[in-house]
């Protein structure tokens, strides 16, 4: 069965420092990738999304995450972490077929301290 | 304009009593989602219509009954209230059913069952 794992309940890095957040997907198939946003109060904004070809992709907000088939992970990274990038932050696994299409990770938690 | 819209943002009842949210996309989108959010953050999917049809069903309680007047609106009506039903409650939709699409979150409702 598909499942997204976020194995950082929360993370805390001094504003201007580099991020990477973990994501590991269990999937039969090279899956549909995906990382979401969710500012406090907010609802999910989408990132970025991987579906095929290059493995580095690039979002909005200067993120970027890093599709390894290997690891069977997708990791979010930002080179230098503004305050405002404090947020909650989901993995997604987008499944091909129709049904159940999404499995969300748990979310990791992230601090921005100044 | 917004393009996923959910009313009301904020919602305080009382157990036993019955409440709808409303969901409303001008995305043009073929599926709309409802998910749960619960104080873990952890994201549950619930139901999801493409083309007014029900295509997901999780298991969740019959009190719980969504309702697709067109495909632009997705509601979720709520009976007999119970404590454990307070959460935050986020419409999505996306172009199509497949896990293909990303998923456009509305700003949620938060529900508090006193």
């Amino acid at each position: 069965a598909q499942s997204v794992t976020q194995p950082d309940i929360h993370i805390t890095v001094s504003e201007g420092a580099s991020l990477e957040l973990r994501c590991n997907y269990s999937y039969g198939a090279t899956p549909y990738l995906f990382w979401y946003v969710q500012s406090p109060g907010q609802g999910l904004q989408l990132l970025l999304k991987y579906f095929s070809g290059d493995t580095l992709v690039q979002g909005i907000k200067g993120f970027e995450a890093e599709f390894k088939r290997s690891q069977s992970s997708f990791n979010l990274r930002k080179p230098s972490v503004h305050w405002s990038d404090a947020a909650e932050y989901f993995c997604a696994v987008g499944a091909k077929n129709t049904g159940n299409q999404f499995y969300f990770g748990t979310g990791t938690s992230l601090t921005v301290i100044p | 304009d917004t393009a996923v819209s959910q009313t009301p943002k904020y919602l305080v009842t009382q157990m036993g009593n019955d409440k709808s949210i409303k969901c409303e996309q001008n995305l043009g989108h073929d599926t709309m989602y409802w998910y749960k959010q619960d104080s873990k953050k952890f994201l549950k999917i619930m139901f999801s219509y493409n083309n007014k049809e029900l295509i997901i069903n999780e298991t969740v309680p019959n009190r719980f009954s969504p309702k697709s007047p067109d495909k632009a609106h997705l509601n979720l009506h709520i009976n007999s209230l119970e404590l454990g039903d307070s959460a935050v409650y986020f419409c999505a939709s996306s172009q199509g059913p497949s896990g293909f699409y990303e998923q456009y979150f509305g700003p949620g409702t938060r529900l508090t069952v006193t």
